[in-house]
C-alpha cells in the first residue's frame, strides 16, 4: 500500500545544530507539505513543494530549507537549531485530484 | 486562500450527531471546503470536501449553505473515537497549500 512515512518520530538536538528531519511518500504525489504544529496550536505551514526541482516558502519558513531532488522525498533542515523550533513537524502530500492532504505521522523534535 | 472561523471547542453525546459549524464568509467562487480531523498526536486525517452541494461518504456529511458562506460537517452517530480536533479549511481544488487554523476540539461524552 501507498504511504508516507516521516522519520525519526523523536528527535532532541541542541542549539545551533544542523538537524535534517526526512519525508518519504510513495503515492506518487506532486505535492508535498512541511507544516509545523505547536503544543494546543493548529498548523503552520513551513516549506512546500509542487513538484521536482520546485520548492516554496510558507507562512514560518525562516530558519528552514527544503530541496526536491525526486517525486518522493522532501527533506527538511533546520541551518541552525533554535529552541523556538521546538515542536512536532508533519509532512504531507497530496496530487492534483483535489481529494485532500495525505499526513504523515509527525516527528517531534526538541532543540535543547 | 479564504479564512474560516470555527468555535474552539464542542461537546456531543455519543449516539447522537455532531453538527460542527464553520464559517467562511470570504470565499471565491473556484473554492472548495475541506475538512479534517486530528486524532490526539496523530498526523490530520482527510474526512470530506465539497464545492456547491451537500457530499457525503462513510464517515461524514457536509451541507454547504446556498450562499456557500458557511458549512457544517456532521457526524451522524458520533462514537468516543470521533473525540479529535476538527479543521476547517477553503482552498481552490488545484492551490495545494491549504492555512490551518486552530479547529473545533469536539469532545464525544459517554
Amino acid at each position: 500500500d501507498a504511504e508516507i512515512t516521516q522519520s525519526p518520530r523523536h528527535k532532541i538536538t541542541e542549539t545551533g545544530r544542523q538537524v535534517t528531519l526526512a519525508c518519504h511518500q510513495t503515492w506518487n504525489h506532486n505535492n508535498m507539505f512541511w507544516y509545523r504544529q505547536d503544543l494546543g496550536h493548529g498548523l503552520r505551514l513551513i516549506h512546500y513543494s509542487y513538484g521536482v526541482q520546485d520548492t516554496n516558502k510558507g507562512e514560518v519558513s525562516d530558519g528552514y530549507s527544503v530541496s526536491r531532488s525526486n517525486t518522493e522525498d522532501l527533506p527538511l533542515t533546520l541551518e541552525s537549531a533554535a529552541s523556538s523550533q521546538t515542536s512536532v513537524y508533519f509532512c504531507a502530500s497530496s496530487d492534483r485530484t483535489g481529494y485532500g492532504y495525505t499526513f504523515g505521522s509527525g516527528t517531534r523534535l526538541t532543540v535543547v | 486562500d479564504a479564512k474560516t472561523t470555527q468555535p474552539p471547542s464542542m461537546d456531543c453525546a455519543e449516539g447522537r450527531a455532531a453538527n460542527l459549524p464553520c464559517n467562511h464568509s470570504t470565499i471565491s467562487g473556484n473554492e472548495y471546503v475541506y475538512w479534517y480531523r486530528q486524532i490526539h498526536s496523530q498526523g490530520p486525517q482527510y474526512i470530506i470536501h465539497g464545492l456547491k452541494n451537500n457530499e457525503t461518504n462513510e464517515m461524514a456529511s457536509l451541507i454547504i449553505t446556498e450562499d456557500r458562506k458557511s458549512s457544517t460537517l456532521i457526524l451522524p452517530h458520533a462514537t468516543l473515537r470521533d473525540t479529535a480536533v476538527y479543521y476547517c479549511i477553503v482552498s481552490r481544488i488545484n492551490a495545494g497549500k491549504s492555512t490551518f487554523g486552530d479547529g473545533t476540539t469536539l469532545t464525544v461524552k459517554p
